[in-house]
C-alpha cells in the first residue's frame, strides 16, 4: 500500500532560525495537503498542492510539490514561538477513490 | 458555526467494556472519517464514509464498528475495549475525497 514518509520526526530551533520538513510518497499523488496541530489540539488544514512543481506561500510558510508529485516540503522562515506544533503532510494517491495517508508528522519546538 | 463536534472529550474504560464515540458536523459534508492518533504513528484511518449510507474500512479497522446515521452524524463503536485501543480519536469531515478535512477536538480514550 501507499506509504508517506516524513522527516525529521522532531526539530528544535532557536527563534528566528528557519525550519523545513519533508514528505516522500511511495506512489504518485493526486494532491498533498499540509496540516498543523498545536500541542493538545486537533489538526488544522494549512494548504493543498495539486500541480506538479507547485509552490505556494503563506506569509513565512513556503510549500512545494515535487515535479514527480511524489514529494513535498514545508519551509518556515524565521520561526516564531507561535509556530510550535506538529506539522503533518497528507497524501492522496492518484486514480479512483483512494484513501489519504498521513505522514507521522514533524514536531517543531521553538526555543525563545 | 460549530464545525465538527465530538463527544465525549475524555473517557476511561475498563477492558471489555463497550462505548460509542459520537461525531456530528454541520458543514453539509459528504465524507466523514475516524482516525486514531498514537505517539510516533501519526494519524491512522480507522473507517471512513464517502457519503450517507456507505462506510468502508481504513488502515486499522479491527475492534471497531461505525454507523453513518445520517449526513451529519458518524459514530464509532468499540464493542469490547482493549488496552491497545488507548489513543486519541479524531473525527473529521470533508466535502468529498481529496478535499481539505476539518477535524473535531478529539476524544482522549484510556482503556485500563
Amino acid at each position: 500500500g501507499q506509504q508517506v514518509m516524513q522527516i525529521p520526526q522532531y526539530q528544535h530551533v532557536q527563534e528566528g532560525e528557519d525550519f523545513t520538513t519533508y514528505c516522500n510518497s511511495s506512489t504518485t499523488l493526486s494532491n498533498i495537503q499540509w496540516y498543523k496541530q498545536r500541542p493538545g489540539g486537533h489538526p488544522v488544514f494549512l494548504i493543498q498542492l495539486v500541480k506538479s512543481g507547485e509552490v505556494k506561500k503563506q506569509k513565512r510558510l513556503t510549500f512545494q510539490f515535487g515535479e514527480a508529485k511524489k514529494n513535498s516540503s514545508l519551509h518556515i522562515t524565521a520561526t516564531q514561538t507561535t509556530d510550535v506544533g506538529t506539522y503533518f503532510c497528507a497524501g492522496h494517491p492518484s486514480g479512483g477513490y483512494q484513501k489519504v495517508t498521513f505522514g507521522i508528522g514533524t514536531k517543531l519546538q521553538v526555543i525563545p | 458555526n460549530a464545525g465538527v463536534t465530538q463527544t465525549p472529550k475524555f473517557q476511561v474504560l475498563k477492558t471489555g467494556q463497550s462505548m460509542t464515540l459520537q461525531c456530528a458536523q454541520d458543514m453539509n459534508h459528504n465524507s466523514m472519517y475516524w482516525y486514531r492518533q498514537d505517539p510516533g504513528m501519526g494519524l491512522r484511518l480507522i473507517y471512513y464514509s464517502a457519503s450517507e449510507g456507505t462506510t468502508d474500512k481504513g488502515e486499522v479497522p479491527n475492534g471497531y464498528n461505525v454507523s453513518r446515521l445520517n449526513k451529519r452524524e458518524f459514530s464509532l463503536r468499540l464493542e469490547s475495549a482493549a488496552p491497545s485501543q488507548t489513543s486519541v480519536y479524531f473525527c473529521a469531515s470533508s466535502e468529498a475525497n481529496r478535499h481539505e478535512a476539518f477535524f473535531g477536538q478529539g476524544t482522549r480514550l484510556t482503556v485500563v
